[in-house]
């Protein structure tokens, strides 16, 4: 059975600080990793995805892939009262945009 | 991305009722796919929307509980059949877009 699995959280961080959110999966044949965010009340909005080991940066926000240890994170870096929100992370098995599996999100507090 | 909408936004509906959501896509995509989010919880899916024929649904849902039409590739309707109050939660549908999916606003279901 596919599982990804997300520390629930709440993951609290002062305002400035580095907030770093983690990720495992189960399925070794995962290829395609995305990280998004949902604000209370509204739906998904991706903000990163990854491919292939390492890292990948886009503004404030770090993804960080290990095939090796099935693991993949998130960093956002100079968090903002704005990046509270819950964090999903989710896998695919291929690289075709489908067969999504998601984990359970984790909850980000960024306090003033 | 493509513009995603989807109507309604919310509704309260009786059990034993049936209701149908739309979403509607400003562009033509392959892919689309219907989600359900229970109350605090991660994202499911449901099944993929195939245009021309019928639908894939995930293990442990049917196609009688949760008919779906896909008559081109910029729309699609999901109807939530017989419905009790287990079945109130948000329903998201989301297009695949290259390697990537995008999620549209949803609909907050509340079955009394």
């Amino acid at each position: 059975q596919k599982e990804v699995e997300q520390n629930s959280g709440p993951l609290s961080v002062p305002e400035g600080a580095i907030a770093s959110l983690n990720c495992t999966y189960s399925d070794r044949g995962s290829q395609s990793f995305f990280w998004y965010r949902q604000y209370s009340g509204k739906s998904p909005e991706l903000i990163m995805s990854i491919y292939s080991n390492g890292d990948k940066e886009d503004g404030r926000f770090t993804a960080q892939l290990n095939k090796a240890s099935q693991y993949v994170s998130l960093l956002i870096r100079d968090s903002q009262p704005s990046d509270s929100a819950t964090y999903l992370c989710a896998v695919s098995l291929n690289n075709a945009g489908n067969m999504l599996t998601f984990g359970g999100g984790t909850r980000l507090m960024v306090k003033p | 991305s493509a513009v995603i909408s989807q109507k309604p936004s919310r509704d309260i509906c009786q059990r034993g009722t049936s209701l149908t959501i739309q979403c509607q896509v400003d562009s033509q995509v392959t892919m689309m796919f219907w989600y359900r989010q229970q109350p605090g919880q991660s994202l499911t899916l449901i099944a993929t929307a195939n245009q021309g024929s019928e639908a894939t649904y995930e293990s442990g849902f049917v196609i009688d509980k949760f008919p779906i039409s896909r008559p081109n590739l910029t729309f699609s309707t999901l109807t939530v059949s017989n419905m009790s109050p287990e079945d109130s939660s948000i329903y998201l549908c989301s297009v695949g877009s290259g390697n990537e999916q995008f999620f549209g606003p949803g609909t907050r279901l509340t079955v009394l």
